[in-house]
């Protein structure tokens, strides 16, 4: 059973340029995690997607970011315009259910690098 | 004052020792996560839990909820567990929503 997946592990991007970073959750997993960590400080949480919906996007950016979890194929996060400061690892986790207790699955992350 | 507060942000021990790592919290969660980042690696979940103690070999992490703490701990180390371990917790009430994360214990196991 194969693991939470994320593509491309590195990216590298221009300023102005746009990043498409994609998550494909664990078979049977429905609900997608998108958090952010950037050098030198913590994890940050995102987004949370299920299916086809934006459950919580407390902790996008306001602009500039996107998160989408289509019927069908992988979930994205869409950074447009990017900056400098967009560079940092960016992971997604998926989990089987809702609820108050689950557990999260996390995968390798893409490490983006806006030069 | 963060949320999630872990300490010693940094710890060097010799192999063979007894490591722990401590987690204090300041909302209310239903549960609580313990998760092992090696350098430029992916993340990997050890423990969730709610109440009591669990353990995973050499590994074992204990909450109280009344107080708001966690530790994990980590018998007879060894140089394979340097790694960052992140505590994170799931807030109470809000369903599947994201972790909160506590900045990471840099943990250095010297042979």
């Amino acid at each position: 059973n194969a693991g939470v997946m994320q593509n491309p592990r590195h990216l590298v991007r221009r300023r102005g340029q746009e990043a498409r970073l994609r998550c494909s959750p664990m078979k049977g997993h429905s609900h997608v995690y998108w958090y952010r960590q950037l050098p030198e400080e913590g994890l940050k949480f995102m987004v949370y997607l299920q299916k086809e919906n934006i459950i919580d996007e407390s902790g996008m950016p306001k602009e500039r970011f996107s998160a989408e979890f289509p019927k069908e194929g992988p979930s994205i996060l869409r950074i447009q315009q990017v900056v400098r400061g967009d560079s940092a690892a960016y992971f997604c986790a998926s989990s089987k259910t809702s609820g108050s207790i689950y557990e999260q699955y996390f995968g390798p992350g893409t490490r983006l690098t806006v030069t | 004052k963060n949320e999630v507060e872990q300490s010693p942000q940094n710890l060097t021990a010799q192999e063979g020792e007894f490591i722990t790592i401590n987690c204090s919290y300041s909302v209310g969660i239903s549960a609580l996560h313990w998760l092992q980042q090696h350098p430029g690696g992916g993340i990997v979940s050890l423990f969730m839990l709610s109440s009591g103690k669990k353990k995973h070999g050499r590994l074992i992490a204990t909450i109280n909820i009344q107080e708001k703490h966690s530790s994990l701990h980590i018998t007879a180390s060894h140089p394979r567990d340097s790694a960052v371990y992140i505590c994170a917790v799931s807030r109470k009430g809000g369903g599947a929503d994201g972790l909160t994360f506590g900045k990471g214990t840099h943990l250095i196991i010297q042979p």
